[in-house]
């Protein structure tokens, strides 16, 4: 069985621009959950969709925002990216019960 | 807020021996728990999910301990190898309904094991 997949594994943007990352769930798991993980931090929630509708949002401005497609894969957006915003982001999904979380490679993002 | 908070931060052990990592939580109102393990600049592997109506769950070496009424969950491992070195992260699942669904995690216990 595929684990959750994680699209692109590297990259890299400046200052300003606009960054998707993609998350593909473990077949089944209808629930998707978006992480950041900055250097010094730990892990932070960003994101849970289910079925298609956001349930829960972390902490995070507005420009971080994303979706969940009908075949329950889901992008995260960063619009106007900062400094701040490097990190690794790593998606996880889940059945909605018992709810057990299965993470993702991640992907690492660098603004310069 | 929901705080968890893992102690030792580092642990550095010569093989063989029994550990014991130790992760505490301040809101009680949990649905389950998971222990994590994180390899350097990789994503996260479940090693164990304790329901909160559950005591204890094992896999392999590894058994994990919840007490939920005193915010507590202790990890151990037994005959440690160096393939264990890793970093081990607890993390909560709030039951609260305004925060349902996020995992609060620690910052994790880095586990150096050498032979």
């Amino acid at each position: 069985e595929a684990g959750v997949t994680q699209s692109p594994t590297h990259l890299i943007k400046t200052r300003g621009q606009q960054a998707t990352l993609r998350c593909s769930p473990i077949s089944g798991h209808t629930s998707v959950y978006w992480y950041q993980q900055a250097l010094g931090l730990g892990l932070q929630f960003l994101l849970w969709y289910d079925e298609g509708e956001e349930r829960n949002r972390g902490n995070f401005p507005p420009r971080f925002s994303g979706r969940q497609f009908p075949n329950y894969s889901s992008e995260l957006n960063v619009n106007a990216l900062e400094l701040e915003d490097s990190a690794l982001y790593l998606c996880a999904s889940s059945l909605q019960t018992p709810y057990e979380q299965y993470f993702g490679p991640g992907t690492r993002l660098t603004v310069t | 807020k929901q705080e968890v908070t893992q102690i030792p931060a580092a642990l550095s052990v010569p093989e063989g021996e029994n550990l014991v990592l130790n992760c505490s939580f301040t809101d009680s109102a949990i649905y389950n728990l998971q222990w994590f393990r994180q390899d350097p600049g990789k994503g996260l592997t479940s090693l164990l999910l304790i329901q909160s109506s559950q005591r204890e769950q094992t896999s392999g070496r590894l058994n994990a301990s919840l007490d939920k009424s005193s915010g507590r969950s202790t990890l151990y491992i037994a005959a440690s190898q160096p393939g264990d070195s890793a970093t081990y992260l607890c993390a909560v699942r709030s039951d609260r309904g305004s925060t349902l669904g996020r995992l609060y995690f620690g910052r994790g216990t880095q586990l150096t094991v050498w032979p």
